[in-house]
């Protein structure tokens, strides 16, 4: 019945570790997206796909590189993780149709960094 | 570039109507979007803004006014659940349903 998901919930790892996030969406949406949330929660996006292709990546690091094995998945992968990187990770979707481009979020992954 | 503003922090009692300002300026208007986020969760959709005017649904309204790169989100009855923060968002036109948030308003409502 769930919306938007994202997996794990919370994610605890040390520094210069790699780890990903999945989200996925069963709303028959063609965009999906990522937003970082800091600390001061100031939501921020990150990395925008439209069927499956890039369309917006913000000044993020290399660090960060999202996949999207179909229209209905997005994941973040993250590389040699760094204390900064610490922060609430929000997945999103909408459709393409202006009318009804209400953004969906997911519950979040809290990534802590030690 | 966008440049969005909120207060940070507002505080209101139980049955009381509050009002939560947004200012903006953006090289491209393309609709303004509030979002509520209890402590803890995702933002949810509250309320979409492309033209002047009023919006309203229920307890929540929201206004804009496009030459004054102004929007308001009007809760009224206040209740102890509305205590979150509320997101003031901008679409700008690329395209593209980019949204580029304000860093919100904790509102606290209290007894």
């Amino acid at each position: 019945d769930t919306a938007v998901s994202q997996t794990p919930k919370y994610l605890v790892t040390q520094m210069g570790n790699d780890k990903s996030i999945k989200c996925e969406q069963n709303l028959g949406h063609d965009t999906m997206y990522w937003y970082k949330q800091d600390s001061k929660k100031f939501l921020k996006i990150m990395f925008s796909y439209n069927n499956k292709e890039l369309i917006i990546n913000e000044t993020v690091p290399n660090r960060f590189s999202p996949k999207s094995p179909d229209k209905a998945h997005l994941n973040l992968h993250i590389n040699s993780l760094e204390l900064g990187d610490s922060a609430v990770y929000f997945c999103a979707s909408s459709t393409r149709d202006r009318a009804t481009d209400t953004q969906y979020f997911g519950p979040g992954t809290r990534l802590t960094v030690l | 570039g966008q440049n969005i503003d909120q207060p940070t922090e507002m505080t209101a009692t139980e049955g009381a109507i509050v009002q939560i300002n947004c200012t903006y300026q953006t090289s491209g208007f393309n609709g303004l979007f509030w979002y509520q986020q209890h402590a803890g969760e995702a933002p949810t959709f509250l309320s979409y803004n492309v033209l002047d005017g009023l919006e309203e649904k229920g307890r929540f309204s929201s206004f804009l006014s496009r030459s004054k790169g102004y929007s308001y989100l009007l809760l009224k009855e206040l209740q102890m659940k509305d205590s979150a923060s509320y997101l003031c968002a901008v679409r700008e036109d690329s395209g593209y349903s980019t949204l580029t948030f304000g860093k919100g308003t904790m509102l606290l409502v209290s007894p």
